[in-house]
């Protein structure tokens, strides 16, 4: 059961760096997003596609583009790393289970921007 | 707007101790669902349990166990006979089933640290 995969898993980049984080889901799930958690903080959604050819920003876009390549892909791309994009980041998809809509993440990215 | 409220910011307990996270919810639907999440010191988040709104009826698996009342507009969870492994940061979280902006539609808690001390 792979459900929601991420990588790369550990990442340490420097100031003006760019990067992709890749994510790909094997639920059939429309829906997808990444999210940021800081230490000690809550989860801060990023960007967001609702479906396929879709994507939308989030709480906190502003460093960040995204691409949803297909229904199970969506990577996340650092163009420009700054020290304040260090982070963990989750990638995560949503589909209807059983009567209802539910969220699924992945395993996380630790992000570190010297 | 819909908003969660996970108060208790962290909460320590001896080992075998039975504990309660509380959970409070706002929302204008009268669909919705609610969640808990799991993040333990590896740092992955784990579903736990979804709750919709049409069902209040309570739920144990095992040694947890979920009270969901609409009249209080409450979903709290509770550890029974607590055990180190419980150890984790706790999410609280609610998505609308009609909300406009559906691909937003997951509001998370700012999460409980629990603590089990052996």
């Amino acid at each position: 059961n792979a459900g929601v995969t991420q990588t790369p898993k550990f990442q340490v980049l420097k100031t003006g760096q760019s990067m992709t984080l890749q994510c790909a889901q094997d639920m059939n799930h429309n829906s997808m997003y990444w999210y940021r958690q800081d230490p000690g903080m809550g989860l801060r959604l990023i960007y967001y596609s609702a479906s396929e050819g879709t994507t939308d920003k989030g709480e906190v876009p502003n460093g960040y583009n995204v691409s949803r390549l297909n229904k199970r892909e969506f990577s996340l791309r650092l163009e420009s790393a700054a020290p304040s994009q260090t982070s963990v980041y989750f990638c995560a998809s949503s589909g209807w289970v059983d009567m209802g809509n539910t969220i699924y993440f992945g395993e996380g990215s630790w992000l570190t921007v010297v | 707007a819909q908003k969660v409220t996970q108060a208790q910011t962290e909460i320590s307990v001896v080992e075998k101790e039975d504990v309660t996270l509380d959970c409070v919810y706002e929302t204008r639907d009268t669909t919705y669902y609610l969640f808990w999440y799991k993040q333990p010191p590896s740092g992955e988040l784990v579903f736990l349990i979804r709750r919709n709104s049409f069902d209040e009826q309570n739920e144990i698996s095992g040694r947890y166990s979920w009270n969901f009342q609409k009249s209080t507009s409450s979903f709290n969870f509770t550890i029974t006979a607590s055990q180190v492994v419980d150890s984790a940061v706790y999410f609280c979280a609610l998505s609308e089933a009609y909300s406009g902006n559906y691909g937003q539609n997951f509001v998370f808690g700012p999460g409980t640290r629990l603590s089990v001390l052996p």
